[in-house]
């Protein structure tokens, strides 16, 4: 079956220092890969998606590239921000299968 | 525009009961998907309703069930309640539906605690 695997938290840094969230997936064929981000008191929301083989989601200074021969969807922001503690969830969709992963805890300290 | 709304906020019931959680979506929007959020399971699919008629279903047992009505508004209910139900219960609604790549607007959620 589909699956979708990211690293557990949680993840603790200072503002500007290099942020990377693994996110790797299992599917039969090759799904459409998200980020969700969850801040403090709202709703999950889109980060940014990839649908298909070296496709490059971005948003908000946060990148992602579908590796299709190592199945990953590593998250990366080069300088992170306070602003950016937050709950991320990697998730895919295939054959009407819509996975996400447990999350992954981020804070920043200024 | 308004943002998926969901009530209520909090719930507490005890077991054997049923209780129905109400989501409506942003205007214009289609689908409306159900997850349970726990915090040893993560976020599961229940189901996905697109005008009206079930699309996609998750892993979950019949007693949990839902609907949509002709103003995309969502229900869910899940009956004989059981302690391992509680959770924190999200809608998201999307204008397509995850099949056609459309985004996923969620909820705050409903949080239910089963005693």
């Amino acid at each position: 079956g589909n699956s979708v695997t990211q690293m557990e938290g949680p993840v603790t840094l200072s503002e500007e220092a290099f942020l990377t969230i693994n996110c790797t997936y299992t599917a039969t064929g090759y799904p459409s890969l998200f980020w969700y981000v969850q801040y403090p008191g709202e709703g999950l929301q889109l980060l940014l998606k990839a649908t298909k083989a070296d496709d490059k989601g971005s948003n908000k200074g946060f990148e992602a590239t579908y590796r299709k021969e190592t199945t990953s969807f590593h998250l990366e922001k080069g300088s992170v921000q306070v602003s950016d503690s937050a709950v991320y969830f990697c998730a895919g969709y295939n054959n009407n299968d819509m996975r996400f992963g447990a999350g992954t805890r981020l804070t920043v300290k200024p | 525009k308004a943002g998926v709304t969901q009530t209520p906020r909090y719930l507490i019931k005890t077991r054997g009961q049923q209780v129905t959680l109400s989501c409506s979506p942003i205007s214009g929007h289609r689908s409306v998907s159900w997850y349970q959020q726990t915090p040893g399971q993560g976020l599961q699919f229940l189901f996905e309703y697109f005008s009206e008629t079930q699309r996609n279903k998750g892993n979950f047992p019949g007693r949990f069930s839902g609907r949509q009505f002709s103003n995309s508004r969502s229900e869910m209910n899940v009956s004989t309640l059981e302690l391992g139900d509680s959770a924190l219960y999200l809608c998201a609604s999307s204008q397509q539906g995850p099949r056609n790549n459309s985004p996923l607007h969620f909820g705050n959620g409903t949080r239910l605690t089963v005693t």
